[in-house]
């Protein structure tokens, strides 16, 4: 199948600073990418939606300002937390959509992101 | 409202099948995925049904109807490295994926 890249795998920043999560489809073109924020066996949580070339739709409860989301060409979105604190740690997980593939509208993820926030 | 359905934790025995049902409600319809989690990990694609009838891809099939709103995900010759989440999601209208709780599923020997 295609393959999304995420990098970093692992992040450990100082609170108060910020940090970027990049997400890219190395094999397709992503007309939309997905971020997913997920704690310790819990679920799956959107966090928004990002469509090459326009601003990110958020879901409700989603601090637009603190997570800034930029999909500045087909193959790439960044993910940036700002001004993290510990609670921000989490798994950040990235998704694209390959609305071009054999399957069509396909969803593959990315390797996932552990932050850690001291 | 939208919803999807899945057990919560099935058991089941090396070298025996399993079969993960899904049912689903979402405001239009796009396909229907599953996915394989292993814990710490990121999601891994398994499959995509959009059409109804069986998809077999080695020792995993799905199924989909979509007039009853149901899928399953068959594992024939369960391995222990198997034992995992599997998640159910569909697709909405928007492509945006709904997703299920997720079934963590035990392997024993």
């Amino acid at each position: 199948g295609a393959v999304v890249s995420q990098h970093p795998s692992w992040v450990i920043c100082k609170s108060g600073t910020s940090v970027k999560i990049e997400c890219r489809s190395l094999d397709f073109q992503a007309t939309t990418m997905f971020w997913y924020r997920q704690f310790p066996k819990q679920s799956l949580m959107l966090m928004a939606t990002s469509n090459e070339g326009s601003k990110a739709t958020y879901e409700q409860g989603v601090e637009k300002d603190k997570f800034l989301i930029n999909h500045a060409s087909l193959t790439l979105s960044t993910l940036t937390v700002t001004s993290a604190h510990p609670e921000d740690s989490s798994f950040y997980i990235c998704s694209a959509r390959d609305g071009e593939g054999v399957a069509g509208n396909t969803i593959y993820f990315g390797e996932g992101s552990w932050l850690t926030v001291v | 409202g939208q919803n999807i359905d899945q057990p919560t934790e099935m058991t089941a025995t090396e070298g025996a099948i399993v079969q993960i049902n899904c049912t689903y409600q979402t405001s239009g319809f796009n396909g229907l995925f599953w996915y394989q989690q292993h814990a710490g990990e990121a999601p891994t694609f398994l499959s995509y049904n959009v059409l109804d009838g069986l998809e077999e891809k080695g020792r995993f099939s799905s199924f989909l109807s979509r007039s009853k709103g149901y899928s399953y995900l068959l594992l024939k010759e369960l391995q222990m490295k198997d034992s995992a989440s599997y998640l159910c999601a569909s697709m909405d209208s928007n492509y945006q994926l709904i997703w299920g709780a997720g079934t963590k599923l035990i392997i024993k020997p």
